[in-house]
């Protein structure tokens, strides 16, 4: 079965630490890849998300991602947190070429960034 | 403005009772989803649909039903079968394989 591995489920740094959340997948074929973030209190929203081409791709607040499909990896990474990026993070994984068109979440990371 | 709305925010059920969530878009989108989120368990997926008068289980549908008779709504019955029914429910759209919108939640609670 298909499934979205995040490996920390909680992360704590402080202001102007690097940042860097593994995400990986157990799918061979084509795949669409997304990073969420919900903030406190509010609805989940997308940081950036892959389809095809660059595997680096930039997401908004200065966030990033690189897809390395030889380790169907795909890690959301930030050079420098702020205390606002403090809320949970979510992998999710589109497999494509069935009928199947749900998303495959991973469990979500819980980032604290201390003043 | 386009996007997803769900009603009510907070929603208090009695056990015993059945209760529906709604859920609406107007973004035009064919796929629909309801999710259940509950502490250190991230998304997890009840039903989803890809198309109107068609829609499968996910998850963890025990306990729930949903229909899908306009594009634009797809409300989830949370029945007396739900044996934990208090959670944080999530619906969302999404334009075939591309990007999910969230509507911004139904906290249910069983009193």
């Amino acid at each position: 079965a298909q499934s979205v591995s995040q490996h920390n489920h909680h992360v704590i740094l402080s202001e102007a630490a690097s940042l860097e959340l593994g995400c990986n997948y157990s799918y061979g074929g084509t795949v669409n890849l997304f990073w969420y973030v919900q903030y406190p209190g509010q609805h989940l929203q997308l940081l950036l998300k892959y389809f095809s081409g660059d595997p680096l791709v930039k997401g908004i607040k200065g966030f990033e991602a690189e897809f390395i499909k030889s380790k169907f990896s795909f890690n959301l990474r930030k050079p420098s947190v702020q205390w606002s990026d403090t809320a949970e993070y979510f992998c999710a994984v589109n497999a494509l070429g069935g009928n199947n068109r749900k998303l495959i979440w991973g469990l979500g990371t819980s980032l604290a960034v201390n003043p | 403005d386009g996007g997803i709305t769900q009603s009510p925010k907070y929603l208090f059920r009695k056990e015993g009772q059945n209760v529906t969530l709604s859920c609406e878009q107007n973004l035009n989108h064919d796929a629909m989803y309801w999710y259940r989120q509950d502490p250190g368990q991230g998304l997890r997926l009840i039903y989803y649909s890809q198309i109107v008068n068609d829609f499968q289980k996910g998850d963890i549908a025990e306990g729930y039903s949903v229909s899908r008779e306009k594009k634009e709504s797809f409300p989830l019955t949370v029945t007396s079968a739900q044996k934990n029914p208090t959670a944080f429910y999530l619906c969302a759209s999404s334009l075939y394989t591309d990007e999910a919108f969230f509507g911004q939640g139904t906290r249910l609670t069983v009193v």
